[in-house]
């Protein structure tokens, strides 16, 4: 069965740091990877989508990036974290039109 | 563009009582619909879809859900609910017909239930 791993799971960092978010998928091949942002109150807004290596979808303007060096594999990266990028991160995959997702980061930023 | 609608914000129901979550979306063919459900400090779980046929579908934890066109919505329902049934319930559309490339989300609904 496929699973999706996501790390890590709890980070505080200060304004102005960098960001690592990585994200796995196991057990399927050339999946479609989605990271989420959940802040408090504003529901569920989607950052960015891949359908295969080095293709990468940005929904929303924001100083976040992501990369899918493997075909499993999706990262979530900034080189200087603001105060409003705190909140929780959602890794998801997809297979025949449905989105499941992992366990999520929460990212507080000080 | 399409939106998801969910305008109960919180619910409070009593443990044994019947639940009903609403949500409506705005999409002009016919929609790819879900419902997740997160506990607190945890993803969503998948609970139930829509995509085509039998418009009343079942779902894990005994959760069902009736598609209604002409009304726009994609009701969530449970006959009897359960003091673990307590989380975020969030409905949504797939962006483009189906889900692949990603989802709509309504803001939530906060339930509570009462022992």
């Amino acid at each position: 069965s496929q699973t999706i791993h996501q790390w890590p799971a709890t980070l505080v960092q200060p304004v102005g740091s960098p960001l690592s978010l990585e994200c796995t998928v196991e057990g399927t091949s050339n999946p479609n990877l989605y990271w989420y942002r959940q802040a408090a109150g504003r529901g569920l807004q989607l950052l960015f989508y891949s359908v295969g290596i080095g293709q990468i979808s940005s929904e929303v303007p924001q100083n976040l990036s992501a990369s899918r060096p493997q075909d499993r594999q999706f990262i979530l990266s900034s080189k200087k974290l603001l105060l409003s990028d705190s909140g929780f991160y959602l890794c998801a995959w997809s297979t025949q039109n449905t989105i499941y997702f992992g366990e999520g980061s929460w990212l507080t930023v000080v | 563009a399409q939106s998801v609608t969910q305008p109960d914000i919180h619910i409070t129901v009593s443990e044994g009582a019947s639940l009903e979550l609403r949500c409506n979306y705005s999409y002009g063919a016919t929609p790819y619909l879900f419902w997740y459900v997160q506990s607190p400090g945890q993803g969503l779980q998948l609970l139930l879809k829509y995509f085509s046929g039998d418009t009343l579908v079942q779902g894990i934890k005994g959760f069902e859900a009736e598609f209604k066109r002409s009304q726009s919505s994609f009701n969530l329902r449970k006959p009897s609910v359960h003091w673990s049934d307590a989380a975020e319930y969030f409905c949504a559309v797939g962006r483009s017909g189906g889900g692949a490339d990603g989802l709509t989300f309504g803001k939530g609904t906060h339930l509570i239930i009462q022992p």
